[in-house]
């Protein structure tokens, strides 16, 4: 059984339309990520939270936003969708890095047409 | 800058036959690797793990190595089966980075053939 839990796990969209990606986890981790990966490509951090109102922005640059104000809830927003943003979101926590790594969600396949 | 490098994007092997996955890393601060395995339409799941403090890990099929001073990690997967079909990613962590942030690999696919 997951726990961690990503929706919807595929979505098309039209240009111009704002989108949330919901990512929540049952585990009480504290550290959340959101990576962006493209086919044959590696994963790429697009944002992470330390826990309750803690966001960063990650090393690869985004127009999404986050935002987390309940341990549990870590959800992605693009504004304005462009076909530039089509790609696989990844969500993930973890407690310890050096134990486990990080437990991932199922993905969302994001298509903008 | 791709701090974790994985040159083989395939590899094709025979049941039964030892699969060998490479990896490259360029930050000598990475004191932890792991191995995620990944199925299509599926998140990666955590495989195996090493410290820098060790030269080789074992979880029963699966055998990773690190390679300090070349700044190389392989994982060995004996004996190779169907189920093993997946991408697997290499991926790094800098112990100093308290976030506890992960850089990847492109990832290889495997592809184990009858």
């Amino acid at each position: 059984e997951a726990d961690i839990y990503q929706t919807p796990r595929y979505l098309v969209i039209g240009t111009g339309k704002k989108i949330t990606l919901e990512c929540s986890q049952t585990m009480g981790h504290d550290k959340m990520y959101w990576y962006q990966q493209d086919p044959g490509m590696e994963l790429h951090l697009i944002h992470y939270s330390y826990g309750v109102n803690s966001t960063e922005k990650g090393d690869l640059s985004s127009e999404s936003t986050v935002s987390r104000i309940r341990t549990e809830h870590f959800p992605l927003t693009l504004e304005s969708a462009r076909p530039s943003h089509t790609s696989q979101y990844l969500c993930a926590s973890s407690e310890y890095t050096a134990v486990g790594g990080y437990t991932f969600g199922s993905g969302t396949r994001l298509t903008v047409v | 800058d791709q701090q974790v490098k994985q040159n083989s994007p395939s590899l094709s092997v025979q049941e039964g036959r030892i699969s060998i996955l490479n990896c490259d890393y360029t930050n000598s601060m990475f004191d932890y690797f792991l191995w995620y395995k990944k199925y299509p339409a599926e998140g990666p799941t955590f495989l195996i793990s090493i410290s820098s403090i060790k030269d080789k890990n074992e979880d029963g099929r699966f055998t990773v190595f690190l390679n300090k001073s070349a700044k190389h990690l392989s994982l060995h997967i004996v004996p190779s089966q169907p189920g093993d079909s997946a991408v697997y990613f290499c991926a790094a962590s800098d112990g100093t980075d308290s976030w506890g942030k992960l850089q990847f690999g492109a990832g290889t696919q495997v592809v184990v053939t009858p």
